[in-house]
């Protein structure tokens, strides 16, 4: 069965440092979307991507985030400067059509301390 | 308020027990999708529908689009069953999820 890939599973980094996080999508899709899960709380929708661009945008999602498809098969999602409230669950989805199943990574849960 | 309500937010249930899992929406949706999380964080997409019935060996997922409101049922729980139910829908691309329903089958 296809599936979405993200690494690493587990990042810790320190306040105000840069970190990246990968996703692999399913080959043949082309709608891309980062959403993140803080400890406790619901999934929340940060950003979607198709076409190599930005196609939504959640509040959430400011200046200190970018995403990017750099090499035709990773889509990235960067934070340049992690705040504690960074510190979350970040998942990947992937589908083939705006209104098809949604495939999930794995997920990266990155501790900010 | 919430777009997306779930209800109940813990359940726990004996082996073998029928179990329904509610879900209420307020925006427009183009879908509804119900999903499973494992404790481990993973999330997998359990059904994607916009009218009617479907049904996954155990799992059946109703929606009434004129009430807003779809229901996960879980015929013969079983233990391996317990994770978290979320409810998500989508206006059209993203989605929109509810807090979670977590469940606990017990032996």
């Amino acid at each position: 069965e296809p599936e979405v890939t993200q690494t690493p599973s587990h990042q810790v980094t320190q306040m105000g440092q840069e970190v990246i996080l990968r996703c692999v999508p399913i080959s043949n899709h082309l709608y891309f979307y980062w959403y993140r899960q803080i400890l406790g709380q619901k999934v929340e929708f940060l950003v979607s991507f198709y076409n190599n661009e930005i196609s939504e945008k959640s509040e959430i999602f400011d200046d200190q985030f970018s995403v990017e498809r750099p090499d035709g098969s990773n889509f990235t999602l960067k934070i340049r400067s992690t705040k504690l409230e960074d510190s979350a669950m970040y998942f990947c989805a992937t589908r083939g059509q705006p209104n098809t199943e949604a495939f999930f990574g794995q997920g990266t849960r990155l501790t900010v301390v | 308020k919430n777009e997306v309500e779930q209800s109940p937010q813990n359940l726990t249930a004996q082996e073998g027990e029928f179990i329904t899992i509610n879900c209420s929406y307020s925006v427009g949706i183009s879908a509804l999708h119900w999903l499973q999380q494992h404790p481990g964080g993973g999330i997998v997409s359990l059904f994607m529908l916009s009218s009617g019935k479907k049904k996954h060996g155990r799992l059946i997922a109703t929606i009434n689009i004129q009430e807003k409101h779809s229901s996960l049922h879980i015929t013969a729980s079983h233990p391996r069953d317990s994770a978290v139910y979320i409810c998500a829908v989508s206006p059209g691309g993203k989605l929109i999820f509810g807090q979670g329903t977590e469940l606990s089958v017990k032996p």
